[in-house]
């Protein structure tokens, strides 16, 4: 597979707090990148995308923040509430020179977010 | 809109039989699906890509005559794991993509466990 099999990196806030959650990616090429949550026993939820030609992008409560000179994606996430406790993905679309047209995402280690009451 | 579905979401099987998973793209036509797998506290792998009529394409390391993969429809995809063993006991998940764009819409994830 092409994403790393690694053991998942934990962050602990309290709730109420602002969460940032940081992804490094490899591939200068990719163009588009998702920020995905996932709860315990369920598939990915999408939260919010970028291109590559953004730097930031605001959704509900969410930033994403794009830094391709050091190719540095984070996710903020204000006021940190109890049901934001999940593991948070970022991925990134790459081209490969024998994908064609399937454009897979490459998928980044994940981290649990963990929110204290 | 862009539901997924999947079907179990959870299924036990004997080490030797084989298993299928469905999923389907509920309000949507999707051209291309993915299959990945994810075991516990790990990112989610990408097993193989399948466009609608034609043959899945299996990342490497994957086996295509274990997990035979069938995009029959532009709303279904199935994957069906032969001769399970317990090491392919995981978490299963399918994604659809529409015809345009770039965006996944993934399933709930079937849990598999081969005893």
């Amino acid at each position: 597979g092409e994403s790393v099999g690694l053991h998942l990196p934990t962050l602990s806030v309290q709730e109420g707090d602002n969460s940032i959650i940081n992804c490094a990616y490899s591939n200068s090429a990719s163009d588009y990148f998702i920020w995905y949550k996932q709860e315990s026993g369920k598939g990915p939820q999408f939260i919010i995308d970028i291109r590559s030609n953004m730097d930031k992008r605001q959704g509900q409560r969410v930033t994403v923040l794009l830094n391709k000179t050091v190719k540095h994606l984070s996710l903020q996430i204000a006021a940190t509430q109890p049901g934001d406790s999940a593991v948070y993905f970022c991925a990134e679309i790459t081209h490969r020179l024998n994908a064609g047209n399937n454009r897979k995402l490459i998928w980044g280690l994940g981290t649990s977010l963990a929110v204290n009451p | 809109g862009a539901v997924v579905s999947q079907h179990p979401s959870w299924v036990i099987c004997k080490s030797g039989t084989s298993v299928k998973i469905e999923c389907r793209s509920l309000d949507f036509q999707a051209t291309t699906m993915f299959w990945y797998r994810q075991f516990p506290k790990q990112s989610l792998m990408l097993m193989a890509t399948s466009n609608e009529g034609s043959k899945a394409t299996y990342e490497q390391g994957v086996e295509k005559d274990k997990f035979l993969i069938n995009h029959a429809s532009l709303t279904l995809s199935t994957l069906t794991v032969t001769s399970a063993h317990p090491e392919d006991s995981s978490f299963y998940i399918c994604s659809a993509r529409k015809r345009e764009g770039y965006e996944q819409y993934f399933g709930p994830g079937t849990r598999l466990t081969v005893t």
